[in-house]
């Protein structure tokens, strides 16, 4: 049963800590997705990649924030420092571009929380 | 504001009763999904309908599309206490397989 997974599930941290959540996409899906959920803003965009190549990455703030694809089976997304206005639920979601059904496929998610 | 907004933001029904949901867009688009999220978890694809389709059936799923009006609509018949759920849709504009998402309908479902 293929699915995506992020690790960790749940992170607790203090104002001014580096944290990193991990995903792993399913085996064979090119493009990678990272998500913010909120409350108030709902699901966001951060940042994607096709074949680990980041294509847009303009929803993420660019100071803390950043994105990499170190190999296929693995995404990082980084906040270096973090801040309480980063606590939010962070999904990754990986899917196959190329086919007219581009369904996305999610993970179940990193629930931050920056005090 | 948003590419895809949805309509009620919340809806309580009693089990056995249909719900509808709508889902209002903007600029031209390459296909339409709807998304289901349990309290807690992933969103979860539900159905997908092509911008030259205007309906589609999955199970207890109907879900039209009518690209005049920008606008979609889901309805699940013979609601389940199960189908309690937030809702999306997400709209491709056929641009690097990028979605965006409504803000979510709240669906609950009375046993």
């Amino acid at each position: 049963d293929a699915r995506v997974t992020q690790t960790p599930r749940h992170k607790v941290t203090e104002m001014g800590q580096e944290v990193t959540m991990r995903c792993q996409p399913i085996l064979g899906h090119n493009t990678v997705f990272w998500y913010r959920q909120t409350m108030m803003q709902g699901l966001e965009l951060l940042a994607y990649f096709r074949n680990r190549a980041p294509l847009d990455d303009s929803g993420m703030p660019k100071d803390r924030f950043s994105a990499e694809m170190p190999d296929a089976t693995l995404a990082t997304l980084k906040i270096q420092p973090s801040e309480p206005r980063d606590s939010a639920v962070y999904f990754c979601a990986s899917g196959w571009a190329g086919t007219v059904n581009n369904e996305q496929f999610f993970g179940p998610g990193t629930r931050l929380t920056v005090l | 504001s948003q590419q895809g907004e949805e309509d009620p933001q919340a809806l309580s029904i009693q089990e056995g009763e249909n719900a509808t949901m709508n889902c209002s867009y903007k600029t031209s688009i390459n296909n339409l999904q709807w998304y289901r999220q349990n309290s807690g978890r992933g969103l979860v694809h539900l159905i997908l309908i092509r911008s030259n389709e205007r309906e589609k059936h999955s199970g207890r799923l109907r879900v039209t599309l009518d690209t005049s009006k920008k606008s979609s609509s889901l309805l699940i018949t013979a609601s389940r206490a199960a189908d309690t759920a937030s809702y999306f849709c997400a709209t491709d504009l056929g641009a690097n397989s990028k979605l965006t998402f409504g803000k979510g309908i709240t669906l609950s479902v009375r046993p």
